[in-house]
């Protein structure tokens, strides 16, 4: 059964950093490109990076681009994201998912960008 | 960017009922078209991916069509579990875009 489980989120001051964690399992994690989305409260969902299964090409939205790193451990079967020089803007529930069309979801989890 | 409207924005239907929304892209994106179920407080869930291809598990109630620049989602025999707001979206190319999503209401 795949399984994609988040961690890393919490309430952070503007210009705050977070790492963002996504353990995965029931599959071959290396095969895969995962992504980052997040939902903004009340609000539709967005994507925020990419990985391919190598680790070897990564691709960001252009609202975090230059703050947001996408990164992934294939011995650990995880994918992260650092978040440097939050904003109130990057608050929201953020998703990892399996696959640039996501096929499997997490649940998420939270950050709150707030002084 | 590739831009990605849905319609209606939101719709009312009752238990038994064949619901329709429609997902236009800006530019041709072939089929490289996903769909996916929200309910409230939850993960989206995958149901349709490359258009018209059922995930697993997914039932076969749920149907896609469309390509190049015209799709739609097609839901039969409308349920009380299927009140949720749905969305598209394209993954022809960076940056994936979704839709802005259709609330299917009772």
């Amino acid at each position: 059964e795949v399984q994609l489980l988040e961690s890393g989120g919490g309430l952070v001051q503007p210009g705050g950093s977070l790492r963002l964690s996504c353990a995965a399992s029931g599959f071959t994690f290396s095969s895969y490109a995962m992504c980052w989305f997040r939902q903004a409260p009340g609000k539709g969902l967005e994507w925020v990076s990419a990985i391919s299964g190598s680790g070897g090409s990564t691709y960001y939205a252009d609202s975090v681009k230059g703050r947001f790193t996408i990164s992934r451990d294939n011995s650990k079967n995880t994918v992260y994201l650092q978040m440097n020089s939050l904003r109130a803007e990057d608050t929201a529930l953020y998703y990892c998912a399996r696959q640039v069309g996501p096929d499997f979801w997490g649940q998420g989890t939270l950050v709150s960008v707030s002084s | 960017d590739i831009q990605m409207t849905q319609s209606p924005s939101s719709l009312s239907a009752s238990v038994g009922d064949r619901v329709t929304i429609s997902c236009r892209a800006s530019q041709g994106i072939s089929t490289f078209l996903s769909w996916f179920q929200q309910k409230p407080g939850k993960a989206p869930k995958s149901l349709i991916y490359d258009a018209s291809s059922l995930q697993t598990g997914v039932p076969s109630k749920f149907s896609g069509s469309g390509s190049g620049t015209d799709f739609t989602l097609t839901i039969n025999s409308l349920q009380p579990e299927d009140f949720a707001t749905y969305y598209c979206q394209q993954n022809k190319s960076y940056p994936l875009t979704f839709g802005g999503g259709t609330k299917v209401e009772i």
